[in-house]
């Protein structure tokens, strides 16, 4: 069963655009929502993560929107870069108790 | 800084052969964590551990052993390889579960095939 969802298995954008990765879950204990960001040929490394209390957290061209009654949230990436072209996963935690659950990755690419 | 080391980089193993890819931490967290890659299924949790000489199952441990004998090292054995484990394996650390303590460091990759 899978408790967090991304959407899209793969994403194009053109440079410059603003690339939007969306995620849902299912359970609502869930107080801890990081985002990875993985190379080719590296392992994934957190790039931006938000708190539930939270419906919105910045990090220079990386924005994180959270819907807590939706169940949903979002990773935009403002003036996408060629470099930005990775996978970035989503991910869930809970406060305590158990271990975090991942989705299954949004390979994005951003053409020249 | 935090790091995370795997070893084989890279492997071919025989059907029905023994694999064990090894992994250290030195970022002094009490988790850890291995999970396969696969296109499409994204990263999924094999065995994990919160203690030396302990281990727990993930959410596909069938075909899979692991040994946490310190808080550094943590192994996954495959004791009969099979074609379908082939994949890129990963290890991570984190300091605890719940918020930010549950950030996962990763390693850099096992990349393992089995013919």
């Amino acid at each position: 069963q899978q408790q967090v969802r991304q959407s899209s298995q793969s994403l194009t954008v053109w440079e410059g655009e603003t690339a939007i990765l969306n995620c849902s879950y299912e359970n609502s204990a869930f107080d801890y929502f990081p985002w990875y960001q993985q190379f080719p040929g590296e392992g994934p490394a957190l790039l931006i993560a938000i708190r539930s209390v939270s419906d919105k957290k910045e990090d220079g061209r990386f924005t994180i929107f959270f819907n807590k009654r939706e169940k949903n949230l979002s990773l935009h990436i403002k003036d996408s870069q060629p470099g930005d072209s990775a996978t970035y996963f989503c991910a869930a935690s809970l406060n305590s108790g158990t271990y975090q659950r991942f989705g299954t990755g949004t390979k994005l690419q951003v053409v020249p | 800084e935090a790091a995370v080391t795997q070893s084989p980089r890279s492997k071919v193993a025989v059907t029905g052969g023994k694999v064990t890819l090894s992994c250290h931490q030195t970022n002094n967290h009490d988790y850890m964590y291995w999970y396969r890659q696969d296109t499409g299924h994204g990263l999924r949790l094999i065995h994990y551990s919160y203690v030396a000489d302990s281990t727990e199952k993930g959410d596909i441990p069938d075909g899979y052993k692991a040994s946490r004998p310190s808080q550094e090292n943590f192994s996954l054995i495959l004791e009969l390889a099979s074609l379908s484990q082939t994949a890129v394996y990963f290890c991570a650390s984190s300091a605890d579960w719940g918020g930010s303590q549950d950030t996962q460091y990763f390693g850099p990759g096992t990349r393992l095939l089995v013919l």
